[in-house]
């Protein structure tokens, strides 16, 4: 069964820093890993999906990498912005063919 | 393009009450989903239709839980007897294509409060 994990649980950085999410991933057979944000209150927003032939992707200031064989996916985020704050959540489509979500990372940026 | 509606937003029962959720998806999506989200926790694929057959309803409590998908387009999602542990965000999400590589939409949610 896939397990999907994020460290840290929470993340508090000054606006302007380039900060790195991480997300880690147990089903070697990945399909696809994808990216999501969550506001307060709200439902989730895909923001990249990288699938496994590839090995990142790139929206605005977000840059998304899949490393299969140390089973592990990063999100960065260039010039971070008090608007970047949300949960972000990471989610891996493997054997199960279903998404299997990690617990979130939730990001705070002061201002 | 309007997004993936969904009501109520909030309902509070007591346990052993029933409950429903509606879900409208994004118009032409063909695929639906329904996942509960535990608070502090990812969500978790309750049922996945295809137009209005089921393709995957491994992890829904089919003895508590139902759902349907009338027409293929609007879909409800029902609990019946509600337990505490139930409280969650039931989140209803969309996609365009069939295959795997197509982005979910989501909608707001409905926030269940079992007492």
């Amino acid at each position: 069964k896939q397990e999907v994990t994020q460290i840290p649980a929470a993340l508090s950085v000054p606006e302007g820093e380039n900060l790195v999410l991480n997300c880690s991933f147990t089903d070697s057979a990945i399909y696809n890993l994808q990216w999501f944000r969550q506001d307060p209150g709200k439902g989730l927003t895909s923001l990249l999906l990288i699938q496994s032939s590839q090995r990142e992707q790139t929206s605005g200031r977000l840059n998304a990498s899949l490393d299969k064989s140390s089973g592990r996916s990063t999100l960065y985020i260039a010039a971070s912005q008090p608007g970047d704050s949300a949960t972000y959540l990471c989610a891996g489509d493997g054997s199960a063919r279903q998404l299997t979500f990690g617990s979130g990372t939730q990001l705070t940026v002061l201002p | 393009e309007a997004g993936v509606a969904q009501s109520p937003r909030y309902k509070i029962i007591e346990k052993r009450q029933s409950v429903a959720f509606w879900c409208n998806p994004i118009s032409g999506h063909a695929t639906l989903y329904w996942y509960q989200q535990i608070l502090g926790q990812g969500p978790k694929l309750l049922i996945q239709f295809q137009n209005n057959g089921v393709v995957d309803d491994s992890q829904l409590p089919k003895d508590r839980f139902s759902a349907e998908r009338l027409k293929g387009v609007d879909s409800t999602l029902k609990i019946q007897p509600a337990k505490l542990e139930d409280s969650a965000v039931y989140l209803c999400a969309s996609t365009a294509g069939t295959g795997r590589n197509s982005p979910l939409h989501f909608g707001n949610g409905t926030r269940l409060t079992v007492t």
